[in-house]
Parts: structure tokens; sequence; C-alpha cells
């Protein structure tokens, strides 16, 4: 079965510094999810990569997607308070297919 | 446009009960996926319905049983609760065969005593 791995499991940072999460698959990734979720709350969707070497920009959120398809990384920019929270990375084996998630990075970023 | 939303939010049950969640898809969608996310980890697929059938399903015994409607909305059965039961359940849905991204309710949090 698929497992994704994530790293580092938590970390803090000082407002305004940048920040990098990885996500690694043991199998090659057909697609990748990656989520926020705040502390006992559902998931809120941030960005989806398929094709290999892909990369994808959303406010001071950058994911990519390696061109071997077996790691992803999220990476924020001048992090702010709002960023705070738990990042996932999901992968599924088809379209509408399960997804299997990694345990999670906890962010905390320090005013 | 309303998203994922599942009932109740919150609630406690004592071991060998049964218990049923509730869950409405965003509107358009017709895949409905329910998770366990245990305390500190990432959720874990406990099954996923479409057209009204278990299309996939998770490593779970087979307590944990669910139903879809006509309408698209969802349950989801335990029996037999265990204190290992005690989680948050997530629901998901999606529309089928399509290569789109899962959007999750705020889930329920069940408590086992």
């Amino acid at each position: 079965s698929q497992e994704l791995e994530q790293s580092p499991q938590s970390l803090i940072v000082q407002e305004g510094k940048n920040l990098t999460i990885n996500c690694t698959s043991s199998k090659t990734l057909y697609g990748l999810y990656w989520y926020k979720q705040k502390y006992g709350e559902g998931l809120i969707f941030l960005m989806m990569l398929q094709k290999g070497g892909e990369e994808k920009s959303h406010e001071k959120i950058t994911a990519k997607l390696d061109e071997k398809k077996q790691q992803s990384s999220l990476h924020i920019t001048a992090s702010q308070p709002s960023h705070a929270g738990i990042y996932l990375c999901g992968a599924d084996k088809a379209a509408g297919n399960k997804l299997t998630f990694g345990g999670g990075t906890r962010v905390l970023v320090k005013p | 446009d309303a998203g994922v939303t599942q009932s109740p939010t919150h609630l406690i049950k004592t071991r060998g009960q049964q218990v049923t969640l509730r869950c409405s898809p965003k509107s358009g969608h017709d895949t409905v996926s329910w998770y366990q996310q245990a305390l500190g980890q990432g959720p874990q697929f406990i099954f996923q319905y479409y057209e009204e059938e278990e299309r996939q399903r998770g490593n779970f015994p087979d307590r944990f049983s669910g139903h879809q409607f006509p309408n698209y909305s969802s349950e989801l059965n335990v029996n037999a609760l265990l204190l290992g039961d005690s989680a948050l359940y997530l629901c998901a849905s999606s529309l089928g065969g399509l290569k789109q991204p899962q959007h999750f309710g705020d889930g329920t949090r069940l408590s086992i005593l």
C-alpha cells in the first residue's frame, strides 16, 4: 500500500520567515493534494498536483511535485499567524479514488 | 453554495453502544467518502459511496457500515463501540470519476467513555 511521510512533524517559525514542508511517497504519485486543517476542524483544500515537475501557487503558498512524482514540497513565503495549523498531504491512485494521507505537519507562527 | 455539512458536531457514547453520523455533500457532488482521524494522526479512509453503493473500503471492521441516499447524503454507522473508536470522523464529497479534489466537512468528534 502507498505510504506518505511528511517532514518535519512540527515547526515553529517567526512571523515573516519562510518555511517548507516535504511529503515523500513510497510509490509514484498519481495525484497529490495539499490540505490545511485547524486543530479539531475539517480539511481545507489548498492545491492539487498531477504532473511531474508541476508547480502551483496561491497567495504566499507554493507547491511542487518533483519530476519522478514521488516527492512534493509546500513552501510558505513571509509566514503570517494565519498560516498556523496542520498541513496534510494526500495522494490517490486514480481519479475519484480514496486518499491516503501523511501524518501531518504542525505549524506555529510566532508573532 | 453550501459546502459539506456533518451532524452532530460532537457526540459522547459508552462502550458497546451504536452511533450514526450524517453527512450532506457539497452541492453538485455525488460521491461521499468517510475518514477517521485519531488525535495527532492523518485521516484514515473508511469507505466511499457512489450511486448508493459502497465502491471502495479501507481496512476497517464490519462494525463500520454506511449508506448513501438518493439525494447523495450519507450515513456512517458504527456498532459495538470501542474506546479506540474515539476520533474525529470526516466526510468528504466529490464528483465521481473526475479528477477533482475532495471537499471535507468540519467533522464529528466522537468520544467513547
